[in-house]
């Protein structure tokens, strides 16, 4: 069973239309959920972690949000350059001590 | 900014033949994880590494992989013995604690002939 899915598989949007991108998760007992940017051929970059359900984070044009079953990524008149997949990854209990489960990313196009 | 540096960026190599990637973590961050990500396929973990021993491995990290940190700065992934099916990327990771957030590298691009 999938503990990690991530809808939609793939966004398209114009500059400057705002969306959002969901993950929803079946881990108990959540440690953290952390989105990542991935870009074709490259490593997971960096972008939030958040630990408890009501948790916000803001990043330029993002904003990520976490409830005790789903986390968003809201996404603020986005630019071209925002193009890439989006990763949502958790940490609990099922995923012993270390590793992230990821979810199949969401990938977003940003057209000008 | 301190970042995971991997190498080579891309092997090839045959198959049955033995491989080691290379991967210098932050150099302040304690624990350290290898993940693969086959083409379209999801980011899977592999095994995490903390104090000079593994810590987690996945079932997807059996007898024909092994991982080493043979200095102060360098951590390696070896496989004995490639398949085919081992071809993927291979990610490097590593973060300052246990649920703190992970750091990849570029990856390298394994291509197993």
């Amino acid at each position: 069973e999938d503990q990690v899915t991530q809808s939609p598989e793939a966004l398209r949007l114009q500059e400057g239309e705002s969306s959002s991108l969901n993950c929803s998760y079946t881990v108990s007992g959540l440690r953290g959920l952390f989105w990542y940017r991935q870009d074709p051929g490259k490593g997971p970059e960096f972008l939030f972690t958040l630990y408890s359900a009501g948790e916000e984070k803001e990043k330029e044009r993002l904003k990520a949000t976490l409830t005790k079953k789903e986390s968003f990524l809201h996404i603020t008149a986005p630019k071209p350059e925002d193009s890439a997949t989006y990763l949502c990854a958790v940490q609990g209990p099922e995923t012993n001590n270390n590793d992230m489960r990821f979810g199949a990313g969401t990938r977003l196009t940003v057209k000008p | 900014e301190p970042e995971v540096t991997q190498t080579p960026s891309h092997q090839v190599t045959q198959m049955g033949q033995e491989v080691i990637l290379r991967c210098v973590p932050i150099s302040n961050h304690l624990y350290f994880y290898w993940y693969r990500q086959i083409l379209g396929q999801k980011v899977e973990f592999l095994v995490s590494f903390y104090n000079n021993e593994i810590s987690e491995k996945s079932e997807i990290f059996d007898d024909q992989f092994s991982v080493e940190r043979p200095d102060g700065s360098n951590f390696t992934l070896k496989i004995r013995s490639t398949k085919l099916e081992d071809s993927a990327m291979y990610f490097c990771a590593s973060s300052v604690g246990l649920d703190n957030e992970q750091f990849f590298g570029p990856g390298t691009r394994l291509t197993v002939l």
